[in-house]
């Protein structure tokens, strides 16, 4: 069973509303990551937290803002989306952004489907 | 052309039979080497991960990489129903940002 907790697991949303989506994990992991996965698609990075810090954002619009309020917590605000911004949300987390470290692999949650309406 | 190409399917095999995956690549600053399984409306589940080329098994799962070809692959013996789902390959370079194969969907049929 995954480790990293995500809810809720759907949200249907209106273009106009505000949400939020939630990840946890409690592995004891540095490194904390968002994807956001399209049908038929593989996943996409959006963001990297690295001690609580964003390290990468990979230029994704602002009406995505994510939020690491702790190490073991990851949120992601949501406001004004696009229906095209309907798709599978991924939490993701790693021991820490360095890849010398044998099993500094990154493990996902099961996610959590949004739709916009 | 893409970093990592993977076929995208489907691939239908009997139960029983062995699957065969495989991704090529064309960043020779990739490192570290993943297999994913994810089932339908599901998050990634990590099967396996490899450094150095060769093979590394686990279970029913072998893992194979060859790093001078840029070439990974993954057996699954004896598959299972239970098998059917899209593998992802993924790699990583330096820090710890993954770049994804498009999948591969596999059907194991009973």
């Amino acid at each position: 069973d995954t480790e990293v907790t995500q809810t809720p697991k759907h949200l249907v949303m209106g273009m106009t509303n505000k949400k939020s989506l939630k990840c946890e994990q409690h592995m004891g992991h540095r490194a904390m990551y968002w994807y956001k996965q399209k049908a038929k698609k593989p996943p996409e990075l959006m963001f990297v937290y690295s001690y609580e810090k964003l390290s990468i954002n990979e230029s994704v619009p602002s009406r995505f803002s994510p939020e690491c309020p702790n190490s073991s917590l990851l949120n992601l605000h949501l406001h004004a989306l696009q229906p095209e911004d309907s798709a599978l949300y991924l939490c993701a987390s790693s021991q820490d952004l360095q890849s010398f470290t044998s099993g500094n692999t990154i493990y996902f949650g099961e996610g959590s489907w949004l739709t916009v309406v | 052309q893409k970093e990592v190409e993977q076929d995208p399917g489907p691939l239908s095999v009997p139960e029983g039979a062995i699957v065969s995956l495989n991704c090529t690549y064309s960043n020779s600053a990739f490192q570290y080497f993943m297999w994913y399984r994810q089932y339908s409306r599901k998050g990634p589940e990590l099967l396996m991960y490899t450094y150095s080329s060769g093979n590394k098994e686990d279970g029913r799962f072998t893992a194979q990489v060859d790093k001078s070809s840029k070439y990974i692959s993954l057996f699954i013996r004896d598959s299972q129903p239970s098998d059917s789902a899209t593998y992802l390959c993924a790699m990583k370079a330096a820090g710890n940002k993954l770049t994804f194969g498009g999948g591969t969907r596999v059907l194991v049929k009973p």
